[in-house]
């Protein structure tokens, strides 16, 4: 059983379009982090939001909180080809928990 | 932010030989650390809670005796694949917690272990 799900599992698009994944949970996150990984690498962190109904923005990506901290959010506007890999939301539920993951490719 | 080094980046291995992964951290002291392994196009599978000092808690269905983990300092720990075989071939990664930003992992870059 995934305690974070995320959606879509797989997207593919064409470069300047826009994109949303969502990481959603039963359970409340006490925090929630967004990293996003390429292949072959570690995850590297995105961004941390902490209050419900946060909104963090990062160049073209915003993060969104939802207000029972149950769900969050990243969209990512007029996504470029440097934008692909995999995508994942992570929370502590007593230990760390990730997300299924999102595999993100952008076409040139 | 934080700086996690993993080494080494990539090891072929014979089946039945142990393998040693290291994780640093290297510009704070990790007080606890995690291991993970990732299967092509999956996300990431936690397998052991590292903390400096103690025991590992491994996660349920992680065999303890084929996965040592040593937390021997502040900043580093280690996995060790004992006798490896090819169904252990994976992605390993570890990262480390510590400072003030409590939930937050700062991860190192990763192991490709290949089990001939």
């Amino acid at each position: 059983t995934q305690l974070l799900e995320q959606s879509p599992q797989f997207l593919s698009i064409q470069e300047g379009e826009n994109l949303t994944v969502y990481c959603n949970s039963s359970s409340v996150f006490s925090s929630l982090q967004w990293y996003r990984q390429e292949p072959g690498e570690g995850p590297v962190l995105l961004v941390t939001v902490v209050t419900g109904g946060e909104v963090k923005k990062l160049k073209r990506l915003t993060f969104q909180f939802g207000d029972a901290r149950k769900d969050s959010s990243l969209h990512i506007t007029a996504a470029q080809p440097g934008d692909t890999g995999l995508y994942l939301c992570m929370s502590n539920f007593n230990k760390f928990y990730f997300g299924s993951g999102t595999k993100l490719n952008v076409k040139p | 932010g934080a700086v996690v080094s993993q080494h080494p980046s990539r090891v072929i291995c014979k089946s039945g030989t142990s393998v040693k992964i290291e994780c640093r951290s290297l510009d704070f002291q990790a007080t606890t650390m995690f291991w993970y392994r990732q299967f092509p196009k999956k996300s990431l599978m936690l397998m052991a809670t590292s903390n400096e000092g103690s025991k590992a808690t491994y996660e349920q269905g992680v065999e303890k005796d084929k996965f040592l983990i040593n937390h021997a300092s502040l900043t580093l720990s280690t996995l060790t694949v004992t006798s490896a075989h090819p169904e252990d071939s994976s992605f390993y990664i570890c990262s480390a917690r510590g400072g003030e930003a409590k939930n937050i992992q700062y991860f190192g870059a990763g192991t490709r272990l290949s089990v001939l």
